[in-house]
C-alpha cells in the first residue's frame, strides 16, 4: 500500500531534549516535505526536499534540522525543543515539487508533539 | 511568512445546506489546490486549478480558480455529515519549491 508514515505519533517531553520524527514514504517521490499544524495558522511549511541531499527553508524553519541521505526517509530533528514548538506535524511527499505542474501531495498520519 | 488568508475561519451549516468558502492572497498563485482533512487524519487533495478562470467540479464540490490569480473558492453543494472537517486551500507560484497553505476553514454539519 502506498503511504507515508511517522513515528511517533504522539511525544511529549521536556525543553532541550533532543527528538527526532522520522518520515518514510514508499512510492519513490522525490519532494518531501514538513509542516506544523497550529489552530488559526493552518498549515505552514518547516523545510523541504526536492531530492536526496537537497532541501531547502520553509516558512518557519527556526529551531528545526532535516537531512535527506536516502530517498525514502526524511526526517525531522529538533536539537533543542521548547514550548512553542508544541504543534500537530505532518510529513507529506509527492513525485516531483515546483513548478507549474501539480503533482498530488500524500501526508502522512501526523505527530502530535507536546513540549514542557 | 507569505499565508493565505481563509473565509470563513469556521461554519456550522445544516446538512443538505450548501457552502461556500474562499481563500485570498495579496500575490499572484500559478496554481490553486484544495485539500481536506479529517478528523485526526492528513490532508487529502480534493481539487487542482491551472489557470485563471476555471471552474472544475469533483462530485458535489466546485472550485474556481479568481481571474486576478489572487483567490479561489470553492463550494460544496448539498452537504451531508461526512462534509465535516478543514478545509485548505494551496497556492503554488512557478520557479519555487515553496508551498504556501491557507489558514483552513473547519466545517461543522449538522444533521
Amino acid at each position: 500500500e502506498a503511504q507515508v508514515t511517522q513515528n511517533p505519533r504522539y511525544l511529549i517531553t521536556v525543553t532541550g531534549k533532543k527528538l527526532t520524527v522520522t518520515c518514510s514514504q514508499n512510492m519513490n517521490h522525490e519532494y518531501m516535505s514538513w509542516y506544523r499544524q497550529d489552530p488559526g495558522l493552518g498549515l505552514r511549511q518547516i523545510y523541504y526536499s526536492m531530492n536526496v541531499e537537497v532541501t531547502d527553508k520553509g516558512d518557519v524553519p527556526e529551531g528545526y534540522k532535516v537531512s535527506r541521505k536516502e530517498k525514502r526517509n526524511f526526517p525531522l530533528i529538533l536539537e533543542s525543543p521548547s514550548p512553542n514548538q508544541t504543534s500537530l506535524y505532518f510529513c507529506a511527499s509527492s513525485l516531483r515539487g515546483g513548478g507549474t505542474a501539480t503533482y498530488e501531495q500524500y501526508f502522512g498520519p501526523g505527530t502530535r508533539l507536546t513540549v514542557t | 511568512g507569505q499565508q493565505l488568508n481563509q473565509s470563513p475561519q469556521s461554519m456550522f451549516i445544516q446538512e443538505g445546506e450548501d457552502v461556500s468558502m474562499n481563500c485570498t492572497s495579496s500575490s499572484i498563485f500559478n496554481t490553486w489546490l484544495w485539500y481536506k482533512q479529517d478528523p485526526g487524519e492528513g490532508p487529502v487533495l480534493l481539487i487542482a486549478l491551472y489557470k485563471a478562470g476555471e471552474l472544475t467540479s469533483n462530485g458535489r464540490l466546485t472550485a474556481q480558480f479568481g481571474i486576478t490569480r489572487k483567490d479561489s473558492f470553492l463550494n460544496i453543494s448539498a452537504s451531508i455529515p461526512s462534509d465535516v472537517g478543514i478545509y485548505f486551500c494551496r497556492g503554488t507560484t512557478s520557479g519555487t519549491y515553496k508551498y504556501i497553505f491557507g489558514t483552513g476553514t473547519r466545517l461543522k454539519v449538522l444533521a
